[in-house]
């Protein structure tokens, strides 16, 4: 069975500073992870995905992930955050060999305070 | 370029009552079409998805029916709705044949049972 794991249910940091959104995840096989932001009474939009290649994964808005095999973990970064990146940010895992289809974490929740 | 639409975007409904949410994708051809609930703006709950006209999979047992009468065209129906039908609904395509692709989703659709 293949899980995502989203420890922490709200994030606050001050604008400007480097945030983290952390996600761990487990799968059979090599991993397709993606990370989406919802912004409230939106649908889910894509940031960015690691399928292979470099570990670290650059994608929309500044953001972007680092992809660490021996930890199983796709951390969402950011250098500089801005209170307009405040939203619930989703991360989620699908095996390469698997037929099932994607599974989401549980949302994490992004607040950048003025 | 692609586009998803989804309506209705709000939706409040006695219980009992019949429940049809329609979802339309342009720009592309043999989508995967997905419905997701999201219940509390929290974690997502895939309902089902289909590969092709008429080929529907079902996750979770529920309620809920799904049908897609053309390629891209997917709905989301009830007979009769429970409170427990409460929840933001999200439509999504993908393409197909690859774990990599990414998820489109719509603007979603808002559903509150009285």
């Amino acid at each position: 069975a293949q899980s995502v794991a989203q420890p922490e249910d709200q994030v606050n940091v001050a604008e400007g500073n480097p945030l983290t959104v952390k996600c761990t995840y487990s799968v059979s096989g090599n991993p397709y992870l993606f990370w989406y932001v919802q912004y409230p009474n939106r649908g889910l939009q894509f940031l960015l995905k690691y399928i292979t290649g470099d570990n670290l994964v650059k994608g929309s808005y500044g953001f972007e992930a680092e992809f660490n095999k021996s930890q199983t973990s796709f951390h969402l970064k950011k250098p500089s955050a801005l209170v307009s990146d405040s939203a619930l940010y989703f991360c989620a895992v699908r095996g390469s060999g698997s037929a099932r289809q994607l599974t989401f974490g549980s949302g994490t929740q992004l607040t950048v305070l003025p | 370029s692609q586009t998803i639409h989804q309506w209705p975007a709000t939706l409040v409904q006695p219980v009992g009552s019949p429940l049809s949410l329609e979802c339309t994708v342009e720009g592309t051809s043999n989508p995967n079409l997905y419905w997701y609930r999201q219940a509390a703006g929290r974690g997502l709950q895939l309902l089902f998805y289909s590969v092709g006209i008429g080929q529907i999979s079902s996750e979770v047992p529920q309620n809920l029916s799904a049908s897609r009468p053309q390629d891209r065209q997917f709905i989301l129906s009830s007979k009769k709705l429970l409170l427990s039908d409460s929840g933001f609904y999200l439509c999504a395509w993908s393409g197909l044949n690859s774990g990599a692709n990414v998820l489109t989703f719509g603007a979603g659709s808002r559903l509150t049972v009285l």
